[in-house]
């Protein structure tokens, strides 16, 4: 089965740029998109087709996909960006990964 | 605006079915696929499958097929996902999510507890 792979965590200063890769067999094949999840509460879509923000989802938050990755940047950490992200591709979640700013 | 709303927390015994609904609000029910996605507590997401409210069609992951069932009332907007022979391990938050923009879900239910306990 297709399996994605994240870090299990990254941890960010505030106002820095935090990086979260998402790996997967020829991932850059396929469409992937990223949550955001905070404890207690349904994830939100952050990015959808590799790239595009939905309505109300800051700039700073960026993705790409190529090759076998697919990575999601937040730019200008803030401390409300502080959760759980999850890839997802052809139906699979990554891994998660949880992102502390410090 | 578009809403996902799920019935309340269950809990079952071993081997019980165990059925979660799913009632939209706010765009077109037949128009966009259901997503069922599952959380153990702790532990990541994880995809059980699809359904199109408008002809019915199903796809279910391959660990979940023969005891997941997921159904449809187009008349009240409503979409319904079965688990059946739950076990300890089925203990999870199970969410309902609208496909759409390439992605399992561009707006989410608030979740079901469904707790298997003896």
């Amino acid at each position: 089965s297709y399996e994605l792979t994240q870090p299990p965590s990254v941890s960010v200063s505030p106002g820095q740029t935090a990086s979260i890769t998402c790996s997967g067999d020829k991932l850059g094949d396929k469409y992937a998109c990223w949550y955001q999840q905070k404890p207690g509460q349904s994830p939100v879509l952050v990015i959808y087709q590799d790239s595009k923000r939905p309505s109300g989802i800051p700039e700073r938050f960026s993705g790409s996909n190529s090759g076998n990755t697919a990575t999601l940047t937040i730019s200008g950490t803030q401390a409300m960006d502080e959760a759980d992200y999850y890839c997802q591709a052809h139906g699979v979640f990554g891994t998660g990964t949880k992102v502390t700013v410090l | 605006q578009v809403q996902l709303v799920q019935s309340g927390a269950e809990v079952k015994k071993p081997g019980a079915s165990v059925k979660v609904s799913c009632k939209a609000s706010g765009y077109t029910f037949t128009s966009y696929d259901i997503n069922w996605v599952r959380q153990a507590t702790g532990q990541g997401l994880e995809w059980m499958g699809w359904m199109n409210p408008n002809s019915g069609n199903t796809g279910y992951a391959q660990k979940f097929q023969g005891r997941v069932t997921m159904t449809r009332n187009t008349s009240i907007s409503t979409a319904y996902m079965e688990l059946s022979s739950l076990r300890s391990e089925d203990t999870a938050v199970y969410y309902c999510a609208r496909g759409s923009l390439s992605a399992t879900g561009d707006y989410w239910g608030q979740g079901t507890l469904v707790t298997v306990s003896s």
